[in-house]
């Protein structure tokens, strides 16, 4: 059975603190992302990875980044953490597609986060 | 940007249908349609590779219009476990390929 996991599925810090989320797949595949999921926004990517320390910014890097030393692992980091990224964070993998096909996304549980 | 799905919200009895947009300003090369239930992560429904595709899942089918640069989820004589937020997925491109999921749509189907 396909399985992503995440560290944490509530965590609570505060302000300033290095916040770490993980997440770890069993399906070998190619590709890692992290999103965050906000009322009214839909999933938004922060950024993903498509090879062992290989990353791409998404849409909302700022306040991020990620780390991603074994195939199976990708942490997203926030070095400060802030008010405004208290949020769902969620995390999904996949294999890699070529010439525009994509193959579906499989995600973790998610990790809300609030930053006080 | 992200593609825009509407409505935002659909309340539905059992029974009756909904059809869901997702609409891209930019081209799209593939669609996804995934389902979240409450507190759930989100699942993947289908794949749309090609313009024109339609694709069929029970009661829950799909099509994309390449040109107009749209999806449409369609779901028939809906069931309680329909309730959920929807959202279509998309690999667009501006230079590099990039995949956006759109806004959401919220589905509550009542008895």
């Amino acid at each position: 059975d396909v399985k992503v996991t995440q560290s944490s599925r509530y965590l609570v810090k505060r302000t300033g603190e290095k916040v770490f989320l993980e997440c770890v797949q069993d399906m070998d595949h190619e590709n890692m992302f992290w999103y965050r999921q906000d009322p009214g926004l839909g999933l938004r990517l922060i950024y993903f990875s498509y090879d062992v320390k290989m990353k791409e910014k998404g849409d909302i890097p700022e306040g991020y980044s990620v780390s991603r030393e074994k195939k199976e692992r990708f942490s997203l980091i926030l070095e400060s953490a802030s008010t405004n990224q208290t949020s769902m964070y969620l995390c999904a993998s996949s294999f890699n597609g070529f010439g525009g096909v994509t193959h579906e996304q499989y995600f973790g549980p998610g990790t809300r986060l609030t930053v006080t | 940007q992200q593609p825009v799905q509407s409505p935002q919200a659909v309340i539905l009895r059992e029974g009756e249908d909904a059809v869901i947009n997702c609409s891209s300003s930019k081209a799209l090369y593939s669609v996804h349609w995934y389902r979240q239930k409450h507190g759930e992560a989100p699942v993947f429904l289908m794949i749309l590779l090609k313009g024109g595709e339609q694709k069929g899942h029970d009661k829950i089918s799909a099509s994309f219009n390449e040109k107009k640069q749209q999806s449409s989820l369609y779901l028939t004589a809906s069931q309680l476990s329909y309730s959920g937020t929807y959202f279509c997925g998309a690999l667009t491109t501006s230079g590099t390929y990039k995949y956006i999921f759109g806004t959401g749509t919220r589905l509550k189907v009542l008895a």
